[in-house]
């Protein structure tokens, strides 16, 4: 089944030690976007890829970095994390910024 | 602004049915949509509206009125496993999703 992939489920990371979360996807679509939920909050866009082209929101701080290699794969990295940086991420695809949009089933980051 | 409101919490009996309401205004709209979110999960897509009126699939239905800003999504013959938190999500400018905070739906036997 075509889907969006994201690892590792968990993962638990160090206070200032970097820190990398994946996505891939075979539905071979052009968009990815990651989003960032912390608990009982509503999920938050942190920045998107458009095919190559990379979108940052303005409230995203300098820390969320995101490369992507190809169409498939799309990594989140937090360069320093702060135990503020403790949420689930939610990696999601679309074709073209429409509707059809696919949601992995997210990483949620733990920070000692 | 951007804003979505819906009800922080709500309770229902197993069986019964159950309306949760969507207000929203953004700067742009290209669809409504309801996710269903359990606990520690990522969002699962129930619902999306474009145009006006009612769209039903099996025991859920959603509902949208473009000129109100107003969406609610109705949960029939509930069941226990519909405990879960139900986002209401606007796709703004850039195909970008605009969550509101979830309503916590709790059904009770």
């Amino acid at each position: 089944d075509a889907m969006v992939i994201q690892n590792p489920r968990y993962q638990v990371t160090q206070f200032g030690k970097p820190v990398t979360l994946s996505c891939s996807q075979t539905l071979n679509h052009n968009v990815m976007y990651w989003y960032q939920q912390k608990s009982s909050q509503a999920p938050k866009l942190l920045f998107h890829y458009y095919d190559k082209d990379f979108n940052n929101e303005a409230d995203t701080p300098d820390n969320f970095q995101s490369r992507r290699p190809n169409t498939s794969f799309c990594f989140l990295d937090i360069r320093s994390p702060g135990l503020g940086d403790a949420a689930m991420y939610l990696c999601a695809t679309s074709r073209d910024r429409g509707p059809g949009y696919t949601f992995g089933s997210g990483t949620r980051l733990t920070v000692v | 602004g951007q804003n979505i409101d819906q009800p922080t919490e709500m309770t229902a009996t197993e069986g019964a049915i159950v309306q949760i309401n969507c207000t929203y205004q953004t700067s742009g709209f290209n669809g409504l949509f309801w996710y269903q979110q359990h606990a520690g999960e990522a969002p699962t897509f129930l619902s999306y509206n474009v145009l006006d009126g009612l769209e039903e699939k099996g025991r859920f239905s959603s509902f949208l009125s473009r000129s109100k800003g107003y969406s609610y999504l109705l949960l029939k013959e509930l069941q226990m496993k519909d405990s879960a938190s139900y986002l209401c999500a606007v796709m703004g400018e850039g195909g970008k999703l605009i969550f509101g905070q979830g309503t916590e739906l709790s059904v009770k036997p």
